[in-house]
């Protein structure tokens, strides 16, 4: 199982784009990318999925380069409710994917 | 109309107890899974099951166990409760061979 690495934390401010890498340098051929987001006292939410390069949904962009051994989830001009854990996923399929310590992102005013 | 469903929310017993926690999903998926959440936020995998096979973590006690009585359904038993079993267990469902996970929304559970 591909093990990821991510910040443990992270401040930001309302408006700013906020940029969280997580690092999966043994990530396999067939392995996907996933971001999930939880809120405190709810079950993580899927936000996006890749294999390659870029892909962009209506909450957040993800960015991987060609060697796939990095991602970037991209989140737009965050906002107070953006206030989350988000984890980082690398498996071929869900039921061998192993959650990471995960970032807590906070968004002050 | 809520995709995964656990029951109780909440649930408070002493040590030595048997509980189980019930998950169901309306997606129409066909693999279910049950994590632990602890004190220090880590989300941890117990269990996989589809109606081809059982993945246990083999971290688990066998204390733990799953029954499904039907593609929607995948409870959580537990028996002799101990204190360190105390955490947040959330359900989840996703499609074979999809990466994309649905969750429940947790049920605590406090060993007294």
């Amino acid at each position: 199982l591909a093990k990821t690495t991510q910040p443990i934390s992270m401040d930001s401010y309302e408006g700013q784009e906020v940029n969280i890498t997580c690092s999966h340098n043994n990530i396999a051929t067939n392995d996907y990318i996933t971001w999930y987001q939880q809120f405190p006292s709810q079950g993580p939410r899927f936000i996006i999925q890749g294999y390659k390069t870029k892909v962009t949904n209506e909450v957040a962009s993800l960015f991987i380069p060609a060697d796939r051994k990095s991602s970037t989830l991209s989140l737009p001009r965050v906002s107070l409710s953006d206030t989350a854990v988000y984890y980082c996923l690398v498996a071929t399929n869900a039921g061998k994917s192993t959650f990471g310590d995960g970032t807590t992102l906070t968004v002050k005013p | 109309d809520t995709a995964v469903s656990q029951t109780p929310k909440y649930l408070v017993t002493q040590m030595g107890n048997d509980k189980s926690i019930k998950c169901e999903q309306n997606l129409g998926h066909d693999t279910m899974y049950w994590y632990k959440q602890d004190s220090k936020k880590f989300l941890k995998i117990m269990f996989s099951y589809n109606n081809k096979e059982l993945i246990i973590n083999e971290t688990v006690p066998n204390r733990f166990s799953p029954k499904s009585p039907d593609k929607a359904h995948l409870n959580l038993h537990i028996n002799s409760l101990e204190l360190g079993d105390s955490a947040v267990y959330f359900c989840a469902s996703s499609l074979e061979g999809k990466n994309i996970q649905y969750f429940g929304a947790g049920t605590r559970l406090s060993v007294l």
